[in-house]
């Protein structure tokens, strides 16, 4: 079946560590975006895609990267710059040009300070 | 300040009940989605609604738009255990790019 692929699950950041979220899809859609959600909280738009080698910050984007070398993944890397960087990562994938098509998402990466 | 507030932040009720849940935006939009969201998991698409509709239903749930006060409405009929989720709308402004979201409201429903 077609959908978006978050791994892993559960990952652990060390002190000055950059680590890097992995967000595949097989809808072929072109729009790819990047969540972060804080407990009891709705989820801030990090970065987004709307085609492949193009990528726009979003509200929150200091302290993360992303690249889009291709049309199905989005990784999103989270810097030692993040000082904050505990949270729920949510990726989400849609049919670009279509504003009124649904976002599709992952099952989401927790991420921990160690 | 955000786009879509939902209202109330947490709800609970029996099973059987129906559950009514608020969300308020600022800017004109082109459509209002609402979505849901089980512990620990992503979200799941339930209902768009465009800004020319007043009221979509889909199976148990009926959703009413009234863009004159800009606000939504998600209505749950007859609601299950299954439906404890958190329940999330988001709008997409007009001229803009991407979806916002509101905060959440928390729905229990009690066996």
């Amino acid at each position: 079946d077609g959908g978006i692929t978050q791994s892993p699950k559960y990952l652990f950041r060390k002190e000055g560590q950059n680590v890097t979220l992995s967000c595949e899809q097989n809808l072929n859609h072109d729009a790819m975006y990047w969540y972060r959600q804080d407990p009891g909280q709705g989820l801030r738009l990090i970065y987004y895609s709307q085609i492949v080698n193009d990528f726009q910050k979003g509200d929150i984007a200091e302290g993360y990267s992303v690249s889009r070398e291709k049309k199905e993944s989005f990784p999103l890397t989270v810097t030692s710059a993040q000082k904050n960087p505990t949270a729920f990562y949510l990726c989400a994938s849609r049919s670009a040009g279509y504003s009124n098509q649904p976002q599709h998402f992952g099952d989401g990466t927790r991420l921990s300070i160690l | 300040s955000q786009q879509g507030e939902e209202d109330p932040q947490a709800l609970s009720i029996q099973e059987g009940e129906n559950a009514t849940m608020n969300c308020s935006y600022k800017t004109s939009i082109n459509n209002l989605q609402w979505y849901r969201q089980n512990s620990g998991r992503g979200l799941v698409h339930l209902i768009l609604i465009r800004s020319n509709e007043r009221e979509k239903h889909s199976g148990r749930l009926r959703v009413t738009l009234d863009t004159s006060k800009k606000s939504s409405s998600l209505l749950i009929t007859a609601s299950r255990a299954a439906d404890t989720a958190s329940y999330f709308c988001a709008t997409h402004p007009n001229g803009g790019q991407n979806f916002v979201f509101g905060p959440g409201t928390r729905l229990s429903v009690l066996p």
